[in-house]
């Protein structure tokens, strides 16, 4: 069974604060990680992907993986009201072709 | 501006009706995914096309068909529709071996 877990939330941080998103997964050999972004009532959008262990910065953006803990993080820099979304994370999994696996997301909530 | 573009937004369907949700996409993608998207449970994948005429089962294909008579173009199909199946349905795309998958905006079936 391929499992993407994370907390439901919502994570609620003040503007300007640090947003820490937590995903854990159920196969050991995935290889390849992402965080995508969803707007209420809008459709995903990719925004971050990783695929070594260790850190990957994209502006106020970190991903971090640990393959051995089976844990991928997303930090989210000086929260903006406009980051306050839905945060899924999404494995590909080894021998499922072209194919993720999502989890059910993390509700962000940046109060200004 | 590359789109996916699902048939309806919205859509209120009578149990027992046959149901299909359109996806047009025009970015020459390969694969093409439906997924179901419901709270607490995430995006689940219905099914999955790698190339016309041809479709992979995903996690949750049960009550469900599909057709790919042409690239652009990949069509669900709900055979006898149910209220457990009130969902929302999202049409994604991709290149082979591309994670980045684009969404389209969803279509929010109602089976009464």
């Amino acid at each position: 069974q391929k499992e993407v877990e994370q907390n439901s939330g919502p994570l609620s941080v003040p503007e300007g604060a640090i947003a820490s998103l937590n995903c854990t997964y159920s196969d050991r050999g995935s290889q390849s990680f992402f965080w995508y972004r969803q707007y209420s009532g809008k459709s995903p959008e990719l925004i971050m992907s990783i695929y070594s262990n260790g850190d990957k910065e994209d502006g106020r953006f970190t991903a971090q993986l640990n393959k051995a803990s089976q844990y991928v993080s997303l930090l989210i820099r000086d929260s903006q009201p406009s980051d306050s979304a839905t945060y899924l994370c999404a494995v590909a999994p080894p021998g499922y072709g072209n194919k993720l696996v999502f989890g059910a997301g993390t509700i962000l909530r940046v109060k200004s | 501006d590359v789109k996916v573009t699902q048939s309806s937004r919205y859509l209120v369907k009578r149990t027992g009706e046959k149901v299909f949700l359109e996806c047009v996409q025009d970015m020459d993608h390969e694969n093409m995914f439906w997924y179901r998207q419901d709270p607490g449970l995430g995006l689940r994948l219905i099914y999955f096309s790698y190339d016309v005429k041809m479709k992979e089962k995903g996690d949750i294909p049960e009550g469900y068909s599909v057709s790919r008579e042409k690239k652009e173009r990949f069509s669900l199909i709900l055979e006898s529709a149910s209220t457990n199946q009130t969902s929302m349905y999202l049409c994604a795309s991709s290149f082979p071996g591309v994670y980045g998958y684009t969404f389209g905006s969803g279509t929010r079936l109602t089976v009464v």
